[in-house]
């Protein structure tokens, strides 16, 4: 099975645009999590998709927002970029979302920088 | 927020040897996972301990939970340079949102 892909890999934007990041989960997969990674604040969870409904948000502004696909396919766009959003994006998909004790596979991520 | 912290956030040890890390959480959890990440890339899981679970072996590693405590260990033996990572513990309380620590980098030196 291919495994978690985000696209793209690497992206520079201005303060003041927007972006939208995409992942593609796993196969078989119907839930998609999205993480922010930046050495000050470490790994913190933006929102988790489940059959295309946003099951679980993080404690980000609005502007971070996401969506899913039928395919289960996710985007996330963040509007308004401040320099504060440079940062490792990670998509994660599990097989199963109703079960609780399965583990997360992670996509390579999205390295956004502000400028 | 993160649920809590790893220890000791850098450990530099020599191939052969064993590296121990420990985490610590604050809430109740359904489940403890602990990840690996080379050099700023994903994340790869390394295992998982459920809350009914008190040690789990997989291959060199060992991880041990005590909830009483609300901490986790994680144990490598015989490490080699291809461990040099950071390794992340990371509780789930409910569905597929994870609450990670801060990390512990490891670097083990030929």
């Amino acid at each position: 099975k291919a495994g978690v892909t985000q696209t793209p890999r690497y992206l520079i934007k201005t303060r003041g645009q927007q972006v939208t990041l995409s992942c593609s989960p796993i196969s078989g997969h119907r839930s998609v999590s999205w993480y922010q990674q930046t050495p000050g604040q470490g790994l913190q969870f933006l929102f988790e998709y489940f059959s295309e409904t946003q099951r679980n948000k993080g404690n980000f502004p609005g502007r971070f927002s996401g969506r899913q696909f039928s395919n289960s396919r996710s985007e996330m766009n963040v509007s308004t970029l401040e320099l504060g959003d440079s940062a490792l994006y990670l998509c994660a998909s599990s097989p199963v979302g109703q079960r609780v004790n399965t583990e997360a596979f992670f996509g390579q991520g999205t390295r956004l920088t502000v400028v | 927020s993160q649920q809590g912290e790893e220890d000791p956030q850098a450990l530099s040890i020599q191939e052969g040897e064993n590296a121990t890390m420990n985490c610590s959480y604050k809430t109740s959890i359904n489940n403890l996972q602990w990840y690996r990440q080379n050099s700023g890339r994903g994340l790869v899981h390394l295992i998982l301990i459920r809350s009914n679970e008190r040690e789990k072996h997989s291959g060199r590693l060992r991880v041990t939970l005590d909830t009483s405590k609300k901490s986790s260990s994680l144990l490598i033996t015989a490490s080699r340079a291809a461990d040099t990572a950071s390794y992340f513990c990371a509780t789930s309380s409910g569905y597929s949102t994870l609450t990670f620590g801060k990390g512990t980098m490891l670097l083990v030196s030929p």
